[in-house]
């Protein structure tokens, strides 16, 4: 099954908001609110941001914030600090209840 | 959360099969599943399958279907992945995380295990 597209990066100085896309198919992403977010950095496991699309996981920061639009997910992070660089993952339920990710999004502070 | 401690890295050769377990905290299979997810060097995350919590049944991705096994010993509260045929292109971290039944997230994660598939 296909990846779920993402930026391979996106950059922005401390302070400022970006925000990461994550596009599907009516098969997956436009068609469950089930996407979540990811945030791993080099060498460690991934760790649940954002779930059910918009609702952040225990101990997320308020600066984090998800969406959807039909096909497409996004994941906003305001208020950019150094901590933030990492890699950043979406995730959505699929057609027969599999599951797929994107291709990731390596998002850098300037 | 629930804890999850996987076993160690392995070596194997081409056309050998490895097996991975993920030792959960007691009683977790009762309500979550257990997805297996892995990682090529510098590459995306995958999702592999995953063994539900309510039956038991196992569902794969279809990139591996023919050569991955995923079981749970729910009494060790225990789950395994099995993967044959291993080629160079499965050197790979791989991943367990659970799932609290029907909440379609990755809520825990094990610490991976790096599979090295060399000659």
């Amino acid at each position: 099954q296909a990846a779920l597209t993402q930026p391979a990066s996106v950059s922005g100085s401390p302070g400022q908001s970006i925000t990461i896309s994550c596009t599907g198919s009516s098969s997956d992403v436009g068609g469950y609110d089930y996407v979540s977010w990811y945030q791993q950095y080099p060498g460690k496991a991934p760790k649940l941001f954002i779930f059910d699309v918009s609702n952040r996981a225990s101990g997320i920061s308020n600066r984090f914030s998800g969406s959807k639009s039909g096909n497409t997910a996004s994941l906003t992070i305001s208020g950019l600090q150094a901590e933030d660089e990492a890699d950043y993952y979406c995730a959505s339920r699929s057609t027969t209840n599999t599951r797929v990710f994107g291709g990731g999004t390596k998002v850098t502070v300037l | 959360q629930v804890q999850i401690v996987q076993s160690g890295s392995e070596v194997k050769k081409p056309g050998a099969s490895v097996k991975v377990s993920c030792k959960a905290s007691a009683g977790t299979f009762k309500t979550y599943s257990l997805h297996w997810v892995r990682q090529a060097p510098g590459q995306r995350l995958e999702w592999m399958g995953w063994i539900t919590a309510a039956s038991g049944n196992a569902q794969y991705s279809q990139t591996f279907q023919d050569r991955l096994t995923i079981t749970k010993d729910s009494s060790a509260s225990t789950a395994y992945m099995e993967l044959s045929s291993l080629r160079s292109e499965d050197t790979a971290v791989y991943y367990c995380a659970t799932e609290f039944f029907g909440s379609h997230l990755f809520e825990s994660w094990g610490q991976g295990t790096l599979v090295t598939v060399s000659s």
